[in-house]
């Protein structure tokens, strides 16, 4: 089966660094996409990696090793607009085409 | 402007009737996704299509039923079979040649 994990919750305080960690086991994997969420709102998308390695746009990196399964959103220079929920979603592709699957999210809390 | 929209934002329902939530976009995207997400947890796929006239099971399809007759879009009906079909219902869609999927505002499904 399909198996994404990532802490529930998680604390930080203005302009501090943290890092939110996504493990996953899948077969198919085809990329690997971390989304912010605010509450009641849509998922927007932040990151995307398909190749192990670093991604950096602005304060938000993404960080890819497909051999251990895993990977990280490091969040720099926290403001308390960054106070959502960070989704990490593995693309899975399969006989019926790719399909999105969401991992359950880490609630983040920053604090002055 | 080219986006991908539901409605409506917020629908009330007895126990026991069915009902559509629509999912409409002129992204010319060919996938399109329906999730399901309750209080604190990630999103859950409920069916997707990749392309008009055919469609897949998700992770929890049972108690729901989707149709793709059009490109534009994929409405998803949330019948009477489903248990507990009180939560918030999000719509994406994405071009398979592109890295992320975009995502509707939700309906939030309170049935009573």
């Amino acid at each position: 089966g399909q198996n994404i994990d990532q802490p529930t919750e998680m604390t930080a305080t203005e302009g501090a660094i943290v890092q939110i960690n996504c493990t996953y086991q899948t077969s198919g994997f085809n990329g690997l996409f971390w989304y912010q969420q605010h509450a009641g709102e849509a998922p927007t998308f932040l990151s995307y990696n398909v190749l192990d390695g670093l991604e950096e746009k602005g304060r938000f990196s993404s960080f890819l090793s497909r051999s251990k399964g895993y990977s990280y959103l490091l969040l720099k220079e926290l403001q308390m607009k960054d106070s959502a929920s960070y989704l990490c979603a593995v693309r899975v592709l399969g006989q019926a085409g790719t399909a999105l699957i969401f991992g359950k999210g880490t609630t983040l809390s920053v604090s002055s | 402007d080219g986006g991908i929209t539901q409605s409506p934002k917020y629908l009330f329902r007895k126990e026991g009737q069915n009902v559509t939530l629509s999912c409409e976009q002129n992204l010319n995207h060919d996938a399109m996704y329906w999730y399901r997400q309750d209080p604190g947890q990630g999103l859950r796929l409920i069916y997707y299509s990749q392309i008009v006239n055919d469609f897949q099971k998700g992770d929890i399809a049972e108690g729901y039923s989707v149709s793709r007759e059009k490109k534009e879009s994929f409405p998803l009906t949330v019948t009477s079979a489903q248990k507990n079909p009180t939560a918030f219902y999000l719509c994406a869609s994405k071009e398979d040649s592109n890295t992320e999927a975009f995502f509707g505002q939700g309906t939030r499904l309170t049935v009573v």
